[in-house]
């Protein structure tokens, strides 16, 4: 399979805890994005990089998330001491990313986070 | 049948008919715009992407309609089949993508 990959599929954690999800984008894809999405609505943007430089974070990413790229092929996502809120679908996508062109993203299935 | 996007999030149509999803965005800059469908459990698959200087594009059983005019975007799907019951959001690209809420299309047998 060549697509985009995520591990886990799904974590369970208690409040407090801290998790870190992986993304192995498609290999010759230089953008990496992650989503979040709760039931019923639509992926929200969180961060993406282009190779191992994060280029924008949106403010849902509170201090609590950190991803990083280090060789600019997998990513991870770390959130630390996970609250209840955080509960939801973590989506990772890659593009071939040109800079100003206009590209389809491919997404992974997603980790599925309850924080219990 | 036809939604309205985010005032209808849920659309049924019965097998072999035609579907129509619609979109509004928001960004009057928005020069590119794709169509994904998303089934239970699994991420966004792309179906169909339209730039701004097209008002519409044609793909296998489906086709989208761009009006820059009123930012609105609409999905068609032609003969519709149980395999297309699906959440399907629409996403503009601004600097990077962002999301509808999506409407769910429910096929019935």
């Amino acid at each position: 399979d060549t697509g985009v990959s995520q591990d886990p599929r799904h974590k369970i954690t208690k409040r407090g805890q801290n998790v870190t999800f992986r993304c192995d984008p498609i290999s010759e894809h230089n953008r990496l994005y992650w989503y979040r999405q709760t039931l019923g609505q639509g992926p929200e943007f969180l961060t993406y990089f282009q190779n191992e430089a994060q280029l924008e974070k949106s403010r849902l990413l509170s201090d609590r998330f950190s991803a990083e790229r280090p060789k600019g092929s997998f990513s991870t996502l770390e959130i630390q001491r996970t609250e209840q809120g955080d509960s939801a679908m973590y989506l990772c996508a890659s593009s071939l990313g040109a800079p100003s062109e206009n590209e389809k993203l491919f997404f992974g299935s997603g980790t599925q986070l309850s924080v219990l | 049948g036809e939604s309205v996007g985010l005032h209808l999030p849920t659309l049924s149509v019965q097998e072999g008919d035609n579907s129509i999803i619609n979109c509004a965005y928001s960004n009057s800059a928005s020069d590119y715009f794709i169509w994904y469908k998303q089934e239970s459990g699994k991420g966004p698959q792309f179906i169909i992407d339209i730039r701004s200087n097209m008002d519409k594009r044609q793909g296998q059983r489906v086709t989208v309609l761009l009006n820059k005019t009123v930012k609105h975007l609409s999905l068609q799907i032609a003969a519709t089949q149980p395999g297309d019951s699906a959440v399907y959001f629409c996403a503009e690209n601004i600097r990077d993508m962002r999301f509808g809420a999506g409407t769910r299309l429910t096929v019935k047998p």
